[in-house]
């Protein structure tokens, strides 16, 4: 079976662009969480999509926003990037909110 | 406070050793417990997964929960080179998919 896929891996934006991630769940999952990785704060929660709808949302401002699609992909927007959006944004599928969560390996975000 | 604490390390130990990685918490509504690695620009990838109290094996590695003390232990016996990496601890609620995840350890097994 497939793992999480996440696109890009890599990517250079600049202060006040916008950016999407995207992310592809293992086969037969239905639920997407997101997570912000920064040596500072370690792994943070962002947010939860289940079958299309948000059931959780973590601390972050409103630039931080996500969709689920009917086939469970899922992406996630940050517009008017700040450089203290620089992270690693991490995918990760389950298939229900009480099972493991298994990761994608990333998105790499550098802002300047 | 951290709802989750965990000692960053880094912690080195010879090949062979018995390795004790810890986190402990805060909030008691806490009920699925797991541990994680995590390699250098990699994901995390799943190592241990416990519901609730209990000690759970698996190969080398043994996942320890006391709730009555809000304290979670690894374990990795006769650790590996190999095993040199970033552990996170990680735990959640009842129906929720939200992790909350310690800081992580960095360990690094010498040869």
């Amino acid at each position: 079976k497939a793992g999480v896929t996440q696109t890009p891996r890599y990517l250079i934006k600049t202060r006040g662009q916008q950016v999407t991630l995207s992310c592809s769940p293992i086969s037969g999952h239905r639920s997407v969480s997101w997570y912000q990785q920064t040596p500072g704060q370690g792994l943070q929660f962002l947010f939860e999509y289940f079958s299309e709808t948000q059931r959780n949302k973590g601390n972050f401002p409103g630039r931080f926003s996500g969709r689920q699609f009917s086939n469970s992909r899922s992406e996630m927007n940050v517009s008017t990037l700040e450089l203290g959006d620089s992270a690693l944004y991490l995918c990760a599928s389950s298939s229900s909110s009480r099972d493991t969560q298994y990761f994608g390996p990333g998105t790499r975000l550098t802002v300047l | 406070q951290k709802e989750v604490e965990q000692d960053p390390g880094p912690l080195s130990v010879p090949e062979g050793a018995i390795v004790s990685l810890n986190c402990t918490y805060s909030n008691s509504a806490f009920q699925y417990f797991m541990w994680y690695r995590q390699y250098s620009r990699k994901g995390p990838e799943l190592l241990m997964y416990t519901y609730s109290s209990g000690n759970k094996e698996d190969g080398r590695f043994t996942a320890q929960v006391d709730k009555s003390s809000k304290y979670i232990s690894l374990f990795i016996r006769d650790s590996q080179p190999s095993d040199s990496a970033t552990y996170l601890c990680a735990m959640s609620a009842l129906n929720t998919g939200k992790l909350i995840f310690g800081q992580g350890t960095t360990l690094q097994v010498k040869p």
